[in-house]
């Protein structure tokens, strides 16, 4: 399928090596975050969400960490393999927001050497 | 199986032609969603519903149409209006809509890529 990855910031890591995957978003008023994972060609998975009264969250093999003082969000993922190679976004949903709309950033391209 | 399904998959529109791509899904969420998505940019809403028979413009709404008659259906039409239609469109759900924030994860279909002749 065609690449959704074009122009995108890249990180390209080694196989077994540890990634981390930044974001920085756009409104304090924001309370809730997600991280999905695209691979080439197909729609967005979820991987993991964290809300706002935590700073912290883990799943297997992935790790999200929330600093609200500097609006970053970061997403760690351990033991990388070439399945993870994709382009991974987060999402944010403000405060207040009745709609359940989220605002996505633009991605990074994640490659993995093996 | 649940989930979201997009049809269909490549999608050829000649100038002046409307369009329609399929979303239905079979997880009984009340939210859905279309997304356009242009290489190198992030997903951009279009359309969105959150109950039947009710659905809001997006940031990107112009040349685009809806419609959700039932629960599972979402269709969206690219009409001539739309100059610059070229773009991978997905379509998401949630399961939760009226009556309370909906601040739940969404889900994806599989998207459409549709392309001008």
């Amino acid at each position: 399928g065609e690449s959704v990855g074009l122009h995108l910031p890249t990180l390209s890591v080694q196989e077994g090596d540890n990634s981390i995957i930044n974001c920085a978003y756009s409104n304090s008023a924001s309370d809730y975050f997600i991280w999905y994972k695209q691979e080439s060609g197909k729609g967005p998975q979820f991987i993991i969400d964290i809300r706002s009264n935590m700073d912290k969250r883990q799943g297997q093999r992935v790790t999200v960490l929330l600093n609200k003082t500097v609006k970053h969000l970061s997403l760690q993922i351990a033991a990388t393999q070439p399945g993870d190679s994709a382009v991974y976004f987060c999402a944010e949903n403000i405060n207040g927001g009745s709609q359940g709309n989220l605002i996505f950033g633009k991605g990074t391209k994640l490659s993995v050497k093996p | 199986d649940g989930g979201i399904t997009q049809s269909p998959k490549y999608l050829f529109r000649k100038e002046g032609q409307n369009v329609t791509l399929s979303c239905e899904q079979n997880l009984n969420h009340d939210a859905m969603y279309w997304y356009r998505q242009d290489p190198g940019q992030g997903l951009r809403l279009i359309y969105y519903s959150q109950i039947v028979n009710d659905f809001q413009k997006g940031d990107i709404a112009e040349g685009y149409s809806v419609s959700r008659e039932k629960k599972e259906s979402f269709p969206l039409t690219v009409t001539s209006a739309q100059k610059n239609p070229t773009a991978f469109y997905l379509c998401a759900s949630s399961p939760r809509g009226l009556a309370g924030v909906v601040k739940d994860i969404q889900y994806f279909g599989a998207g459409t890529r549709l392309s001008v002749l």
